[in-house]
């Protein structure tokens, strides 16, 4: 069964700063593919990132990478020049596939990032 | 281009009644996944459908079934509710079930008295 683990309940950084939240994973599938989301208080679920797990080049969009290192078992998140708006939950999650090639995702438990002006 | 939209917003029921959620699928999506997020927790996966089957389930009981219709629209019922169902239930959709990417719509909160 897979497992994904964020061992940082909450975290602060200071606008215009980069912020790096922690994500680690277990998976006996050699096929996977790993994501972040960021949930603000309004309760949706934003897809930030994604980074399959045959990807060579570690994934990034905008201000956003994803720092794949396969075998740590780790996918942290890098927030790069924070904004206020960054301030939300931002959870970690894990796809396997089934036999039929249909997904199933598991999300960790989240870190509550806070940004400071 | 209409995201995923999901009915109601908010819903309160008592002990053993039955509820069903509803969603619509962002534009051009065929695939539709239901979480559940017990509050202070990440989502919970629920079951995944596809050309009208449920075709992936997490580890929740049969009291949590599912339908999907021709138009890729969803529903989710919930028989005999427990407390332990209060949650914000989220639906989620990508344009096919291999799609990595999904889409999700803003919730129902549910609220079991």
């Amino acid at each position: 069964a897979q497992k994904i683990t964020q061992t940082q309940p909450g975290m602060f950084v200071q606008e215009k700063e980069a912020v790096t939240l922690d994500c680690t994973y277990d998976t006996s599938d050699p096929s996977y593919g790993l994501f972040w989301y960021k949930q603000p208080s309004s309760g949706e679920m934003i897809f930030l990132i994604y980074q399959g797990s045959y990807d060579q080049q570690n994934a990034t969009e905008g201000r956003y990478s994803l720092n794949f290192q396969k075998a740590r078992k780790s996918a942290n998140l890098v927030i790069s020049a924070s904004q206020l708006g960054d301030s939300a939950m931002y959870f970690c999650a894990m796809r396997e596939l089934n036999s039929g090639g249909y997904q199933k995702v598991t999300f960790g438990t989240g870190t509550k990032l806070q940004v400071i002006p | 281009d209409a995201g995923v939209t999901q009915s109601p917003t908010h819903l309160i029921k008592t002990r053993g009644q039955q509820v069903t959620l509803r969603c619509s699928p962002k534009s051009g999506h065929d695939t539709v996944s239901w979480y559940q997020q017990a509050l202070g927790q990440g989502p919970q996966f629920i079951f995944q459908y596809y050309e009208e089957e449920e075709r992936q389930r997490g580890n929740f009981p049969d009291r949590f079934s599912g339908h999907q219709f021709p138009n890729y629209s969803s529903e989710l019922n919930v028989n005999a509710l427990l407390l332990g169902d209060s949650a914000l239930y989220l639906c989620a959709s990508s344009l096919n079930p291999a799609d990595a990417t999904q889409y999700f719509g803003p919730g129902t909160r549910l609220l079991v008295l």
